[in-house]
């Protein structure tokens, strides 16, 4: 079955601090990874894409790496802002020929960054 | 960037009515669409995937009597919830292809009364 789990659920850090998102998954044919921010009542905003040679990518203070063989995925943030304060979703694309449709999302880790 | 907007950002209504909710591709034309739903704490669900041109493809379990999709133009596509009772209440959410990208809308939140 294709899934994509993430840990931890929620996680509350001080303004300054560094964290890192874990994304699970067990999706065949993968063809990409994206994290993607979503404030809340908003809709989900592209952090990183990574295809499966990649290992790493970075967008800012987002930093996301890749491991193909343990299918792992993780979010590093540095320096945290309250800004950054949201639910950040893990997404694996399915291979199926190029279709965009075919998208398996993990349930989300809501980070809270306190002042 | 690609830039999707949705119409109107939220909206309560009777149960019983009919919603209709708009999803524009402001700046690119799309010819697929999606259409979302996420319930609090969820995941986002995929409802249906919607073509220019012709009939849009459901997911399985969603009713396409009940939430009609209409993608007119290579810019706009329209959910309708029809006869919508509090159940239906979510935040849904569009999204549009761009490459190799799936670009999202800001999202719809309905609540039925």
């Amino acid at each position: 079955k294709n899934q994509v789990e993430q840990s931890p659920q929620s996680l509350i850090i001080l303004e300054g601090k560094n964290c890192t998102l874990q994304c699970n998954y067990t999706v065949s044919p993968f063809s990409n990874l994206r994290w993607y921010k979503q404030d809340t009542g908003r809709g989900p905003v592209s952090l990183t894409i990574m295809t499966f040679s990649e290992n790493t990518k970075s967008n800012g203070r987002y930093t996301a790496t890749l491991d193909a063989d343990t299918k792992q995925s993780s979010l590093h943030i540095t320096a945290s802002q309250l800004s950054d304060s949201a639910s950040y979703i893990c997404v694996v694309t399915l291979n199926y020929g190029g279709s965009q449709g075919n998208l398996i999302f993990g349930k989300g880790t809501k980070l809270s960054v306190k002042p | 960037g690609a830039v999707v907007s949705q119409h109107p950002s939220w909206v309560i209504c009777k149960s019983g009515t009919s919603v209709k909710i708009e999803c524009r591709s402001l700046d690119f034309q799309a010819t697929t669409m999606f259409w979302y739903r996420q319930f609090p704490k969820q995941s986002l669900m995929l409802m249906a995937t919607s073509n220019e041109g012709s009939k849009a493809t459901y997911e399985q379990g969603v009713e396409k009597d009940k939430f009609l999709i209409n993608h007119a133009s290579l810019t706009l596509s329209t959910l309708t919830v029809t006869s919508a009772h509090p159940e239906d209440s979510s935040f849904y959410i569009c999204s549009a292809s761009h490459g190799d990208t799936q670009y999202f809308g800001p999202g719809t939140r309905l609540t039925v009364l």
